[in-house]
């Protein structure tokens, strides 16, 4: 089975620090994903990447940055942490490639507080 | 701006009855997706219908899509308690075929 993993699974941080959250699959996945998920909107999109050091915004990039040097590590990147970016963070991966049945396995998450 | 929007946005049934829950969206799609997410976990996902089908089954989940309404629903019938949870659909867009977007989601109580 593909796997996702999320380097952390809870976080604390202050307002102001820099923030990373890693994001390593196994399975050569060519697309990756950050989403943010909140109360009662669902799973808004970050940031994507369709291939090693591609990326693309999603609906909601400001205040978010990314890194693809490898193929099987994506890192979401707070450069300035602020307390509106207090929520939980899904990461996922799928195999890519032209358009067709391609499916999302996501990591666990990691839930972010910032103070 | 959200793609797809579920609709009821809470749901809670008896077990044993069917659960219906839609999703309607916005553009052109290359498929459907639905996924289920069990309380503070991430997301799994449970049936993918293509823009050229109209429907699909997977055990006790029914999918449909009209692409003409841009809308798409999953049926689970004979819900157990397990199918607590919030199901969500993703539309893998046309115009952006890596870009998957999802629906704020509904969420599902099955009362034993």
């Amino acid at each position: 089975d593909v796997k996702v993993t999320q380097s952390s699974r809870y976080l604390v941080k202050r307002t102001g620090e820099k923030v990373f959250l890693e994001c390593v699959q196994d399975m050569d996945h060519e697309n990756m994903f950050w989403y943010r998920q909140d109360p009662g909107l669902g799973l808004r999109l970050i940031y994507f990447s369709y291939d090693v050091k591609m990326k693309e915004k999603g609906d909601i990039p400001e205040g978010y940055s990314v890194s693809r040097e490898k193929k099987e590590r994506f890192s979401l990147i707070l450069e300035s942490a602020s307390t509106n970016q207090t929520s939980m963070y899904l990461c996922a991966s799928r195999l890519g490639g032209a358009a067709g049945a391609n499916v999302l396995t996501f990591g666990a998450g990691s839930r972010l507080t910032v103070l | 701006s959200q793609q797809g929007e579920e609709d009821p946005q809470a749901l809670s049934i008896q077990e044993g009855e069917n659960a219906t829950m839609n999703c309607s969206y916005k553009t052109s799609i290359n498929n459907l997706q639905w996924y289920r997410q069990n309380s503070g976990r991430g997301l799994v996902h449970l049936i993918l219908i293509r823009s050229n089908e109209r429907e699909k089954h997977s055990g006790r989940l029914r999918v449909t899509l009209d692409t003409s309404k841009k809308s798409s629903s999953l049926l689970i019938t004979a819900s157990r308690a397990a199918d607590t949870a919030s199901y969500f659909c993703a539309t893998d867009m046309k115009t952006s075929y890596d870009k998957v977007i999802f629906g704020p989601g509904t969420s599902l109580s099955v009362i034993p």
